[in-house]
């Protein structure tokens, strides 16, 4: 099955400054990459999504990358906000519907 | 719409019970997802249905674990006998085949479930 690594596991950021998180994959049948966002004692919230048939996508101050050749895809965050300060998990999927999860990244936005 | 209902959201019980989790998902959804969460294994799926059918089971752990789906807007997850380790949080999703959210995963708030 699939196998998504996600890293790093924990990120502080200065407010303002810019997040990374990069994940890899390893089925290459995977086309569908979604990126969710989890408050403490909620359940996650998808941020964004991306296809295997782009390569970029942006929306306000985040944006995801892909590289099917190499199997990874990253989420970007800009211009960090005390809001930003959650678990972020990216994930794979075939089929839209089947997702495997990173382990996820817990990011502190520093005031 | 109130988003995804689950209920309890906390439950505690001894090892061997029966424990009952229900998910009542978004109205026109026709996906549902059980998910599984602790520190150790992250998120995990653990079986989804399409249109009230079980699609994919494979990551139900063992057969202490089943769901069911009897119509489109309430779902159950069983395990009998519990034990410690499945302590966790477990959480429904559901999602719509079609529209502008087409196969966007709404969580619903989670069970937190401990076994003692």
């Amino acid at each position: 099955g699939e196998n998504v690594e996600q890293h790093p596991s924990t990120l502080s950021v200065q407010e303002g400054d810019s997040a990374v998180i990069k994940c890899t994959y390893s089925d290459s049948a995977s086309n569908y990459f979604p990126w969710y966002k989890q408050e403490l004692g909620k359940g996650p919230q998808l941020i964004i999504d991306i296809r295997s048939n782009v390569g970029e996508k942006k929306d306000q101050r985040i944006a995801v990358t892909l590289n099917k050749t190499a199997k990874h895809f990253s989420l970007h965050i800009t211009e960090t906000q005390p809001e930003d300060s959650a678990v972020y998990f990216c994930a794979a999927s075939p089929n839209d519907y089947k997702l495997s999860f990173g382990a996820g990244t817990t990011v502190t936005v520093r005031a | 719409d109130a988003g995804v209902i689950q209920s309890p959201r906390h439950e505690v019980t001894e090892m061997g019970q029966e424990v009952t989790l229900r998910c009542k998902p978004i109205s026109g959804h026709d996906y549902l997802f059980w998910y599984r969460q602790t520190m150790m294994r992250g998120l995990e799926l653990l079986i989804y249905f399409n249109n009230n059918v079980p699609i994919d089971d494979s990551g139900m752990p063992e057969d202490r674990f089943s769901a069911k789906m009897p119509n489109a807007s309430f779902s159950t997850l069983k395990i009998q006998p519990s034990e410690p380790r499945d302590s966790a949080v477990y959480f429904c999703a559901s999602s719509p085949s079609r529209g502008v959210a087409y196969n966007e995963q709404f969580f619903g708030p989670g069970t937190r479930l401990t076994v003692l």
